[in-house]
Order: C-alpha cells, then structure tokens, then sequence
C-alpha cells in the first residue's frame, strides 16, 4: 500500500477553471511538500508546509493535520499549469524522519 | 546560482557496465537524496545522507552505491547495470529537515 496517496490520478481542465489536487497520508508527519514537474522536466519544489496554509501567486496549499491530508488548490488555471503535480512528506519521529517520501503524482492537463 | 546539478543528462549502458551519477550542490546543504523515477511509480528513494561522511539506505538501494565525502557531492554508483536500472534518476538536497528540497534536472539513464 503506497503511503502517500493522490487524487485524482489525471485530471483534465479548462483554461480558467478552479483546481484541486488531493493528498492522504497514514502516518505522523513533521512536513509535507507539494512538487511539480513539467513533462520531460525537472522538479520544481512548491510548497512546504506543516500547518495551515500557504499562498503563493495562483497556487494554494492546505493541510490538515488531524485528518492527515493536504490539498493543492490552482486558481484561475492556465495551460502552463499542466505538469505532474507530486505530494510527499517527511515523518515526525525515528529514524524515518530524514527520508522524503512521495506519491504517483497527479497529471494535470489544462486545456485552452 | 547553480542549485543541484547532476551530470550527465542522458546515457545509455551496455548490460554489466559501471557508471557514476554525480551530483553536486552549492547551497551548503546537509541533506542529499538519490531517487529514481519509473512510470507511473513516483519517487523511489535510493539512498540519502544527512551530512558528510554519512549514508543510508532508502527503500530500493540495491544495485546502487553511494559515498558522501564532501558536503556538496553526493555520487551514486551503478557497479553491475542491468535492465531493471533503466529510470530517471533526481539527485535533491534540502538544508535541514524542516526547509524545502531542492532537485536537480534529472539524469535518464537506459540500460540495454
């Protein structure tokens, strides 16, 4: 079972259109990252966060702690929005706590 | 400013081939990790460190190597390659535990 798991798995869009990309986790984490990476591209980290919510231009990002989820909101979407969007954390005790562990991603496409 | 650079970009072996995956950051970071990329699998972690002189296993080490005797380089070795090994493999640094990670562009390696 993947420990980190992503919803959806692709997801179509409209130029202008409101997106949500969700993220559920199993374990206790001390940070949880949003990543993403165009296609053939390298990774671009988005946001890192441990509690509440981050904004960063179009790009919004929530967590949850107690229900062990986080969301990543696009407003306002645009055709270079589409990439592979990757959520992964790090664990709050022990030795895992130094290790970054990611989902499958979620393929965006936005179309014009 | 560099970030994470990993060389080389593309390479192809021949089955039972060595070859050495460099990475390098100049942004004084303690944290390194090495992972490959299959499709549809996300990120796997090869192998991390937490500082020079320091290395660990992640979740899919074998057939791979790694040294860290400088706080900028973080090599992965590939003693024996084999088919399986065909990936993309990203090299990241983050400064501590509870700051962002960084990644390189990426090298995609095919083993025939």
């Amino acid at each position: 079972k993947n420990e980190v798991e992503q919803s959806p798995q692709n997801l179509t869009a409209q130029e202008g259109e409101f997106i949500t990309i969700n993220c559920s986790y199993s374990v206790g984490i001390s940070a949880l990252h949003w990543l993403q990476q165009h296609p053939g591209g390298g990774i671009v980290s988005l946001f890192m966060l441990s509690s509440g919510k981050k904004k960063h231009g179009r790009l919004i990002a929530t967590i949850n702690i107690q229900e062990k989820h986080s969301s990543l909101h696009i407003t306002a979407s645009h055709p270079r929005d589409s990439a592979v969007y990757i959520c992964g954390y790090r664990r709050n005790s022990g030795g895992s706590n130094y290790k970054l562990t990611f989902g499958k991603g979620t393929l965006l496409t936005v179309n014009p | 400013n560099a970030g994470v650079t990993q060389t080389p970009k593309f390479r192809i072996l021949k089955i039972g081939q060595s070859m050495t995956l460099q990475c390098a950051q100049d942004m004084n970071h303690n944290y390194m990790y090495w992972y490959r990329q299959d499709p549809g699998m996300g990120l796997k972690l090869i192998y991390y460190s937490v500082g020079a002189g320091i290395t660990d296993k992640g979740e899919v080490p074998n057939g791979y190597n790694v040294s860290r005797s400088t706080t900028e380089d973080f090599p992965l070795r590939l003693e024996l390659a084999a088919p399986s090994q065909t990936s993309v493999y990203f090299c990241a640094s983050s400064y501590s535990r509870t700051t962002e990670a960084f990644f390189g562009q990426g090298t995609r390696l095919t083993v025939v």
